[in-house]
């Protein structure tokens, strides 16, 4: 079964653009988390949806938001880009937040901000 | 304040022998922990999870360790082969924090024929 697909897999940015990233979960699977990867900070959390609510949020600017639509499939934003933003964007779905099974992460995509 | 700590950078051993990665957590809260794999360009791959009322995990060649009352878990790959070498991320959750993974900062497994 196709696994997670995550759109467009690398974006150049200048500063103070906007961005949008998408993320297809595995089909049936309802959760759709964000999580940002840098050399200094590793893996942050960004937020986590789940049948079109935000149900979670990590410590991030209100510069980044997102959303999900009713077919699972989720956004990510961020407007006004920092250099700092540089960065590869992961998307992971899950059926229910069920640890057992983890959470399948798509390739990400990853932005440069110059 | 970094709540789940890799304190290896990297990791060398030979094929056929054994890997353990460990992992160190602070939170209390944290009640469920996960193993993932990645390559460079890719996303990480879900190894192997462990639930707080255990102790022990195993799935193949992946075993996974938790002392509580230490606030450690290891995983063990035995034997080890070229193919797992990647970096090596232990990820730990708590209640209801619904999709949020706190993740170490890896560990570079290199593993020479």
């Amino acid at each position: 079964k196709a696994g997670v697909t995550q759109t467009p897999r690398y974006l150049i940015k200048t500063r103070g653009q906007q961005v949008t990233l998408s993320c297809s979960p595995i089909s049936g699977h309802r959760s759709v988390s964000w999580y940002q990867q840098t050399p200094g900070q590793g893996l942050q959390f960004l937020f986590e949806y789940f049948s079109e609510t935000q149900r979670n949020k990590g410590n991030f600017p209100g510069r980044f938001s997102g959303r999900q639509f009713s077919n699972s499939r989720s956004e990510m934003n961020v407007s006004t880009l920092e250099l700092g933003d540089s960065a590869l964007y992961l998307c992971a779905s899950s059926l229910e937040a069920n640890f057992d099974y983890g959470y399948t992460f798509g390739s990400g995509t990853r932005l440069t901000v110059v | 304040d970094q709540q789940v700590k890799q304190n290896s950078p990297s990791l060398s051993v030979q094929e056929g022998r054994i890997s353990i990665l460990n992992c160190d957590y602070t939170n209390s809260m944290f009640d469920y922990f996960l193993w993932y794999k990645k390559y460079p360009a890719e996303g990480p791959t879900f190894l192997i999870s462990i639930s707080s009322i255990k102790d022990k995990n195993e799935d193949g060649r992946f075993t996974v360790f938790l002392n509580k009352s230490a606030k450690h878990l290891s995983l063990h790959i035995v034997p080890s082969q070229p193919g797992d070498s990647a970096v090596y991320f232990c990820a730990a959750a708590g209640g209801t924090s619904y999709g949020k993974l706190t993740f170490g900062q890896g560990t570079i497994l290199t593993v020479h024929p």
